[in-house]
């Protein structure tokens, strides 16, 4: 069983939409949380990170962590074609790797 | 802005050969990462370094060296590269302190294909 599970995709919605994204992971120990975007033929950049549980918005953007669920979500608000990306979760435990576990990343399309 | 280059985009290489990447930082970042992405699988890491020439395992180490002999670069060495390599790969570099570190930059990745 991997670590950090992501549904593939792909998920196409129309432009507008409220887009759902999410992570389950298995490992407790896990203390930050982060979402990653990747545009085709690119490496990834970060979007969003966050520690605690609980939600961080950041524009359209909204991170939201469950720890006790093991269980993140990003949430786009009037998704946008330029949204269309592929969307990685990541993770890291805080014992001195400094190295994230990722998700396998989820393909977003935004139809205009 | 942070750049983070890697020598080539695509890359063709036969079987046996032995093949070197190129990854360069200009942010003097401490943290640097080698990467491969293949479909459905994600990211997974090959090897890091959090300082010159110092080295970590990642979790798919087998048939892959790396080097880092300054702060800036990190070469990942295919010692005799295989088609069981063929992946696109990805390096990064991020501060090794403080809550900056998992911040990490990504180049724009070098598909190899090994035929």
């Amino acid at each position: 069983q991997k670590e950090v599970e992501q549904d593939p995709g792909p998920l196409s919605v129309p432009e507008g939409a409220i887009v759902s994204l999410n992570c389950t992971y298995s490992n407790s120990a896990f203390q930050y949380f982060m979402w990653y975007r990747q545009y085709s033929r690119k490496g990834p950049e970060l979007l969003m990170y966050t520690y605690s549980s609980g939600n961080k918005e950041d524009g359209r953007f909204t991170a939201q962590v469950d720890k006790s669920s093991k269980y993140i979500s990003l949430f786009i608000r009037d998704s946008q074609p330029s949204d269309s990306a592929t969307y990685l979760c990541a993770m890291i435990i805080d014992t001195g790797r400094r190295a994230l576990t990722f998700g396998s990343g989820t393909r977003l399309q935004v139809q205009p | 802005d942070v750049k983070v280059t890697q020598s080539s985009r695509y890359l063709v290489k036969r079987t046996g050969e032995k093949v070197f990447l190129e990854c360069v930082q200009d942010m003097d970042h401490e943290n640097m990462f080698w990467y491969r992405q293949d479909p459905g699988l994600g990211l997974r890491l090959i090897y890091f370094s959090y300082d010159v020439k110092m080295k970590e395992k990642g979790d798919i180490p087998e048939g892959y060296s790396v080097s880092r002999e300054k702060k800036e670069r990190f070469s990942l060495i295919l010692e005799s590269a295989s088609t069981n390599q063929t992946s696109m790969y990805l390096c990064a570099s991020s501060f090794r302190t403080g809550y900056e570190y998992y911040e990490q930059y990504f180049g724009p990745g070098t598909r190899l294909t090994v035929t």
